[in-house]
């Protein structure tokens, strides 16, 4: 079965700082893997995916995230963090086994990213 | 354009009682989901479906049923509310379970006493 571990629960940043969020997975067999973002007493709104295409995705807002197989990563990363960053960001990934889990999407434990002026 | 809407936005229950989380979507999405959020545990699938008619059991099913008789309402029903069952819950839909991404609706903030 697929996973996926999100390492830190909680980050924080300077206002002009990288942000780097990490995520790790687990699946057997090629993944598509999806960053999304929650504000406050909102829903998840998606960041970016990616569907076996290009390892570097841009997202909105400035983000982006690579795929690395080797190293089983989907970091999400932003070079200059502004205030309105600040949210809870969640890494997820789709089933593509066979199966009735196919399609079936697996959320990490989110990590809570705080920006300091 | 509405996109997924959820009612109510909070809801306090006594344990035992019963009530149901609507959710609608007007994107004519095939799939459907319902999803709760607790601290540090990320969301957790509950129900999903894939149509009309087609419901099947995801993640933390027990003490939860789901119908869909529509493509664009998908109602999540608690049997009999437990303290256990204090959660956010999500509904999301999109059009195909794979590689489209999860439109999600607002949230309903459920407490259990």
């Amino acid at each position: 079965a697929q996973s996926v571990t999100q390492l830190g629960s909680h980050v924080s940043v300077s206002e002009g700082a990288l942000v780097l969020l990490r995520c790790n997975y687990s699946s057997s067999v090629p993944p598509y893997l999806f960053w999304y973002v929650q504000y406050p007493n909102q829903g998840l709104q998606l960041l970016l995916k990616y569907t076996s295409a290009a390892t570097l995705v841009k997202g909105i807002n400035g983000f982006e995230a690579e795929f690395k197989k080797s190293e089983t990563s989907f970091h999400l990363t932003k070079p200059s963090a502004h205030m309105s960053d600040a949210a809870e960001y969640f890494c997820a990934v789709v089933h593509l086994g066979g199966g009735t889990s196919y399609g079936k999407l697996t959320f990490g434990q989110g990590t809570i990213l705080t920006v300091h002026p | 354009n509405a996109g997924v809407t959820q009612t109510p936005k909070f809801q306090v229950l006594k344990t035992g009682q019963s009530m149901t989380l609507q959710c609608a979507q007007d994107m004519n999405h095939e799939y459907m989901s319902w999803y709760r959020q607790d601290p540090g545990m990320g969301l957790r699938l509950i129900h999903y479906s894939v149509g009309a008619g087609i419901t099947d059991q995801g993640e933390v099913p027990n003490g939860y049923n789901v119908s869909r008789s529509t493509t664009e309402d998908f109602p999540l029903r608690l049997l009999s509310a437990a303290p256990s069952q204090t959660s956010v819950y999500f509904c999301a839909s999109s059009r195909s379970p794979a590689n489209s991404p999860l439109h999600f609706g607002n949230g309903t903030r459920l407490t259990v006493t």
